[in-house]
């Protein structure tokens, strides 16, 4: 199956640590990256690969992998951290399908 | 610095055709593919296809095979998102994203999207 499931939404008190994970066999074979959504604007990458993060990016974020599971993980959550994310990975089709996406709230 | 820009937000009526479009700049656009991606209005994100510019080979998510076109133009640096014949169901924000790979140690296992455009929105309604 080429599906990516993530938690609908998850919370966070400001300053604390949170996880959002994305599961899917094509997580075995393939990496995910990672993106951050506010309302109203286009998505950003905030993680790649095995744990990347473009410049720009605080190092409060980092991502992790293991079997079929990858995990986006803030660290010290601020209140700007607050929007959706999304995982994707290529399936074996050569297809990139993303994640159900999550919703983080810091509270 | 490198850029996707897109083209303005459409209203269109059922059965019309249409056609959207993505300029990349600051980077040599043969060498990264273009994808394009859907969220409809509240929803998540959904990869739709994808294009190399170089060549103009195209693979589309099995969801959008048979009902949007993609192609480019790399003599103006730019991709291409259309259809023959909208829906009301069309109706939705548009993004493409240069596409990245990864293929070190002889297996292309990393993708990632960066950066993407600011979106075109698409209305259809009668």
């Amino acid at each position: 199956s080429s599906e990516l499931t993530q938690d609908p939404a998850v919370s966070v008190a400001l300053g604390q640590t949170v996880r959002i994970t994305c599961q899917g066999d094509s997580l075995r074979s393939y990496y995910a990256s990672w993106y951050q959504q506010k309302p109203g604007q286009a998505p950003v990458l905030v993680i790649y690969g095995k744990n990347n993060r473009p410049s720009g990016i605080p190092d409060r974020f980092s991502g992790s992998s293991s079997g079929n599971t990858a995990s986006l993980t803030i660290t010290g959550a601020q209140a700007e951290d607050e929007a959706d994310y999304y995982c994707n990975s290529r399936d074996s089709s050569g297809n990139h399908p993303f994640g159900t996406g999550t919703k983080v709230t810091v509270l | 610095e490198v850029q996707l820009v897109q083209s303005g937000a459409e209203v269109k009526k059922p059965g019309e055709s249409l056609r959207i479009s993505c300029k990349g700049s600051g980077y040599s656009f043969t060498s990264y593919w273009i994808s394009w991606v859907r969220q409809m209005p509240g929803k998540g994100l959904e990869w739709m296809g994808r294009i190399d510019p170089s060549d103009s080979y195209t693979n589309y998510s099995p969801s959008f095979q048979g009902h949007v076109t993609i192609s480019a133009d790399k003599s103006i640096s730019t991709a291409y998102l259309q259809w023959s014949s909208l829906k009301a169901s069309d109706t939705a924000m548009y993004y493409c994203a240069r596409q990245r790979v990864d293929c070190s140690g002889g297996s292309c296992r990393i993708d990632w999207f960066d950066p993407w455009g600011q979106g075109t929105l698409v209305t259809v309604s009668s």
